[in-house]
Formats: C-alpha cells, sequence, structure tokens
C-alpha cells in the first residue's frame, strides 16, 4: 500500500518560515492536499492541487510538490499556527501521513 | 456555511455493531464524494471509507473491509457508516468528510467518539 512520510515534529521561532516536508514514491504524479487540525479540533483543509488556497485560508500558507516531495510552507509563522499538519494524497485510494507537530517557540 | 454533523458514537463492547450518521447542509450533498476519517485517541488520521457522488463507488481500507458499510442518502442530505464485529482497535473520533473530488477533503465534521471496551 502507498505510504507517506512526514517528520514527527517541526520547530520554528514565531515571525520565521516553517517548511514542512511529505514524502512518497512518484510524489509528483499525484495530488497533494493539507490539513490542518489543532487540539481538540477536527481538521481544516488548507492546501488542495499541491499548491492551492481554499477561502479563508491567508496566504502564508504555500504548497509545492516535486519530485517525491511535497512542502507545506508557512511564512511569518505565528503562534496561532501550532497545529498538527497532515499531508494527503490518493493512491487507489486515500492515504494520509503521520502528521507533523508544529511548534512556534 | 457548510456543515457535517456526525452523530451515533458510542461506548460498545467488543463484537457489538454500531451505525454512524452524518446529516450535511450548506452544500450540494449529491454532487459530492464522501469519506469515513478516524483518528485514535494520541494517534493520526486514519482513512477508512469512500462513496462516489451518486454511491455507485465505495472503497474501504483493509483494516475495516468485511466489516464496515458505507452508504449515503443523497434525498436526505446524509451519509451513514454500519460497522460490525467491533474491536478494540475501533476506538477513535469518527469524522465524516466532503471532498467535490475524490483526490482531497474539502471540508470536515466535528467528529464522533466511538469506544470499543468490555
Amino acid at each position: 500500500s502507498y505510504e507517506l512520510t512526514q517528520p514527527p515534529s517541526v520547530s520554528v521561532s514565531p515571525g520565521q518560515t516553517a517548511s514542512i516536508t511529505c514524502s512518497g514514491d512518484r510524489l509528483w504524479n499525484k495530488y497533494v492536499s493539507w490539513h490542518q487540525q489543532r487540539p481538540g479540533q477536527p481538521p481544516v483543509l488548507v492546501i488542495y492541487q499541491d499548491y492551492k488556497r481554499p477561502s479563508g485560508i491567508p496566504e502564508r500558507f504555500s504548497g509545492s510538490n516535486s519530485g517525491n516531495t511535497a512542502t507545506l510552507t508557512i511564512s511569518e509563522t505565528q503562534t496561532f499556527d501550532e497545529a498538527d499538519y497532515y499531508c494527503q494524497a490518493w493512491d487507489s485510494s486515500m492515504v494520509f501521513g503521520g502528521g507533523t507537530k508544529l511548534a512556534v517557540l | 456555511e457548510v456543515q457535517l454533523v456526525e452523530s451515533g458514537g458510542d461506548l460498545v463492547h467488543p463484537g457489538g455493531s454500531l451505525r454512524l450518521s452524518c446529516a450535511a447542509s450548506g452544500f450540494a450533498f449529491r454532487d459530492f464524494e464522501m469519506n469515513w476519517v478516524r483518528q485514535a485517541p494520541g494517534k493520526g488520521l486514519e482513512w477508512i471509507s469512500f462513496i462516489s457522488s451518486g454511491g455507485s463507488t465505495i472503497y474501504y481500507a483493509d483494516s475495516v473491509r468485511g466489516r464496515f458499510t458505507v452508504s449515503r442518502d443523497n434525498a436526505r442530505n446524509s451519509l451513514f457508516l454500519q460497522m460490525n464485529s467491533l474491536r478494540a482497535g475501533d476506538t477513535a473520533v469518527y469524522y465524516c468528510a466532503s471532498g467535490y473530488s475524490s483526490k482531497w477533503i474539502d471540508y470536515w465534521g466535528q467528529g464522533t467518539l466511538v469506544t470499543v471496551s468490555s
């Protein structure tokens, strides 16, 4: 079965840029989306089709997908951005990465 | 405003059954693909089932295939998950999630907790 691999945690200082990666075989060939989940809350879509932002998601959130790695980039990171982030793709079924806990320290 | 409201979560004994429901509003439910995704306590997201907008295409994760059945009623804007032969490992928050495309999820419900324990 298809697998997506994310780092368990990423740390960033307030105001800096955070990058969260998601790796999978031939990932460039699939649409990647990213979901943000704050503690005790359901997930929220922040990026779809590799780089598109849903209405209401700040421009600070951006995405890319090349080769075997997709990246979620959060610029001017705020403490409000602390959350778990999950990448997701479709390969005969829906697949989620293991999630990355973003700490804004 | 898009709303997905799950219900039916409960405490059930191993081997028991449960039926989850998801009431959709604020969008054209009949045009959207639907998924069930679960999250065990302290763990990540696990996709478990997909049903196409018309209900003709259905997929399951290996972990639930043969035990869970997904269905939908487009006239009632509702999604269902029938869960049989429940195990302790099925304990999780179950989310109903919609997507205009099968490739990603646009909206998530608040989730309903299923606890399987003796």
